[in-house]
């Protein structure tokens, strides 16, 4: 069975500073997608990032990127230029390729507080 | 289009109780999923349906039941509330692409916060 595992519960940053969330898992299969989602205090479940395991070069959207290690099946990601509006409870979740079911396995989150 | 919607945003049951959490999209969306939420554990998988008139087991499946008539709508029982099911429940739902290949982006609704005294 696959897992996630959030190391850090809990993190803070300077605004305008650069943060690294840290997430690892754990997979037999070789193709699968891996995540990361923003839930804000709204509880609004947000798609920040997605990395296909296939792709060696590593996904970025606008401030977020991510550092994908496949070997060592490490998955984080950063986020530059912390602003205000950053904070919130991030998640990392796994999905395996193709089949018939949208499964997420998700990490156990990390709280970001951004300090002004 | 509305997305996912999910009604009541916020409940508080009694143990034993029953209670229907509804969700729906209007995005024609062939695959829906319930997913529940507590603290320190992250989001898992309670049921799910790959279509009308098909249901599967996920994760935590016991005490909940499900049925998907319609694409637009999947609603979730829970037959006789219990504390432990205690949590905030998500819906989500996706679309299949080119040749029927399910897509991997997820639409969440806003959630569901119940509480079972």
């Amino acid at each position: 069975a696959q897992t996630v595992t959030q190391s850090q519960p809990e993190m803070s940053v300077q605004e305008a500073e650069t943060v690294t969330l840290s997430c690892t898992y754990d997979t037999s299969e070789s193709d699968y997608y891996l995540f990361w989602y923003k839930q804000p205090p709204s509880r609004q479940m947000i798609l920040v990032i997605r990395q296909e395991a296939y792709k060696q070069q590593n996904a970025t959207e606008n401030r977020f990127s991510v550092n994908f290690q496949k070997a060592a099946k490490s998955f984080s990601l950063k986020i530059s230029d912390s602003q205000l509006g950053d904070a919130a409870m991030y998640f990392c979740a796994y999905r395996n390729y193709g089949g018939a079911t949208n499964k997420l396995i998700f990490g156990t989150g990390t709280l970001l507080a951004i300090q002004p | 289009n509305a997305g996912v919607t999910q009604t009541p945003k916020f409940q508080v049951l009694k143990t034993g109780q029953s209670m229907t959490l509804q969700c729906a999209q209007d995005m024609n969306h062939e695959y829906m999923s319930w997913y529940r939420q507590d603290p320190g554990m992250g989001l898992r998988l309670i049921h799910y349906s790959v279509g009308a008139g098909i249901t599967d087991q996920g994760e935590v499946p016991n005490g909940y039941n499900v049925s998907r008539s319609t694409t637009e709508d999947f609603p979730l029982r829970l037959l006789s509330a219990a504390p432990s099911q205690t949590s905030v429940y998500f819906c989500a739902s996706s679309y299949s692409g080119l040749a029927g290949v399910l897509s991997y982006e997820q639409y969440f609704g806003p959630g569901t916060r119940l509480t079972v005294t």
